[in-house]
């Protein structure tokens, strides 16, 4: 099964700073087609997952443009610029390039 | 808007099944694809099953396979999971969630159910 390795597991941060969530697979996520499957998901206490990227960097529906997605191969990056209250939770990275899909072990976000 | 209930869940022996349930509302449910993901207690997200906007399809991670069998009923707009010869590892959060289409991504998350395996 392809990993993914996701660094920090806990960022700790104050509203309005930015911040980076890397996400590193055991494998490139490029299919034959050209296309990677690479998402980025939240995970709010107490509530269910919510999309907030897909295919490495698409904004997903009522996602705050404050949210972008980078990366390529093995390698990606979701940074928050200018963290607010409502984003604290726990992030995952998905995958479903190559079967079963995986997800990062997260990362969690919290207040400083 | 798009609505994902989840029921069913609950606490069943070990060796014993349960059938979980997902009423969808708010789009055309036979256009799209769909999943089941599950969470453990304070553990991450982990993908379960995915079946085919028609249910000509499904695929399963290895370690429920011949146990689980995810299905359909695109007439109630209904999910199911069947879950027989249940174990202690089954344990988690089940989430139903609805693929968007060939991105594949999980756009919509129900609320969830517990499934409790314990003796």
């Amino acid at each position: 099964d392809v990993v993914l390795t996701q660094t920090p597991s806990t960022l700790s941060a104050t509203i309005g700073q930015s911040v980076s969530i890397s996400c590193r697979s055991s494998q490139s996520l490029l299919d034959s087609a050209g296309n990677t499957y690479l998402y980025w998901y939240l995970q709010r206490p107490g509530q269910s997952p919510q999309l907030l990227i897909y295919l490495v960097s698409n904004l997903g529906s009522g996602v705050p443009n404050r949210f972008s997605g980078s990366g390529s191969g093995t390698d990606f990056t979701l940074k928050i610029s200018g963290v607010e209250a409502e984003d604290l939770g726990v992030y995952y990275c998905m995958q479903a390039t190559h079967a079963p899909y995986t997800f990062g072990a997260g990362t969690k976000l919290e207040l400083k | 808007e798009v609505q994902l209930v989840e029921s069913g869940g609950g606490l069943v022996q070990p060796g014993r099944s349960m059938k979980l349930s997902c009423a969808a509302s708010g789009f055309t449910f036979s256009n799209y694809g769909m999943a089941w993901v599950r969470q453990a207690p304070t553990k991450g997200l982990e993908w379960v099953a995915t079946i085919s906007y028609d249910g000509s399809s499904t695929y399963y991670r290895d370690s429920v396979k011949g146990r689980f069998t995810i299905s359909r009923d695109n007439a109630k707009s209904t999910l199911y999971l069947q879950m027989n010869s249940l174990r202690s590892e089954d344990t988690a959060t089940y989430y139903c969630t609805r693929e968007s289409g060939w991105e594949l991504d999980f756009d919509y998350w129900g609320q969830g159910v517990m499934v409790t395996v314990s003796s």
